[in-house]
């Protein structure tokens, strides 16, 4: 019944090469986010899509890009990962209707990602 | 600069007994509040907002409350169960963000409910 499908779970890469993460869902929610969040930290936004719109947080390094095909898919791409990229990236979704979940966002389950 | 803060890293309570957690923020612009449970290898799943123009919700055995004055809310859990052991969230946005919605989110709270 997973509604915000993130994949892998667990990601290792190596320093400096590139990794993809996943997003995907069934909610048909026009609005996606990437949230980072490290041990410890608060959850932090790296950019969203209100539908095919980009908007990228200020404060985001350009070694972080994400790429939308569809309104069911999201990608995270860390071009060259540093080991302070090692974090948990969770996804979220939020529809456009108001109403009881107005306003709310629905997260994945995150993928955990560490770097060698 | 944080924005929302959640100044209690941890909190242990006993079963039964209520939990207070506790989250100031400090942009004047948020006015929707909303708090998240997230129990480890999970991703966090919504449990209660409140709007600025309220000052208590209430859905089951969890209570927030908004004081906007202090631009202080808390989350009571009466009573507390084991299974509510996790860390608590709480997030704050600007409803009338449109295409630029966001939640800004605090470092969160693990409680612990002892048995």
């Amino acid at each position: 019944d997973a509604m915000v499908i993130q994949n892998p779970r667990y990601q290792v890469t190596q320093f400096g090469k590139p990794v993809t993460l996943s997003c995907s869902q069934t909610l048909n929610h026009n609005v996606m986010y990437w949230y980072q969040q490290k041990s410890s930290q608060a959850p932090k936004l790296l950019f969203h899509y209100y539908d095919k719109d980009f908007n990228n947080e200020a404060d985001t390094p350009d070694n972080f890009q994400s790429r939308r095909p569809n309104t069911s898919f999201c990608f995270l791409d860390i071009r060259s990962p540093g080991l302070g990229d090692a974090a948990m990236y969770l996804c979220a979704t939020k529809g456009q209707g108001r109403g009881v979940d107005e306003g709310k966002l629905f997260f994945g389950s995150g993928t955990q990602l560490s770097v060698l | 600069d944080q924005q929302v803060k959640q100044n209690s890293p941890s909190l242990s309570v006993q079963e039964g007994r209520i939990s207070i957690l506790n989250c100031d923020y400090t942009n004047s612009m948020f006015d929707y509040f909303l708090w998240y449970k997230k129990y480890p290898a999970e991703g966090p799943t919504f449990l209660i907002s409140i709007s600025s123009i309220k000052d208590k919700n209430e859905d089951g055995r969890f209570t927030v409350f908004l004081n906007k004055s202090a631009k202080h809310l808390s989350l009571h859990i009466v009573p507390s169960q084991p299974g509510d052991s996790a860390v608590y969230f709480c997030a704050a946005s600007a409803v009338g963000g449109g295409s630029n919605y966001k939640l800004t989110f605090g470092k969160g709270t693990l409680l612990t409910v002892n048995p």
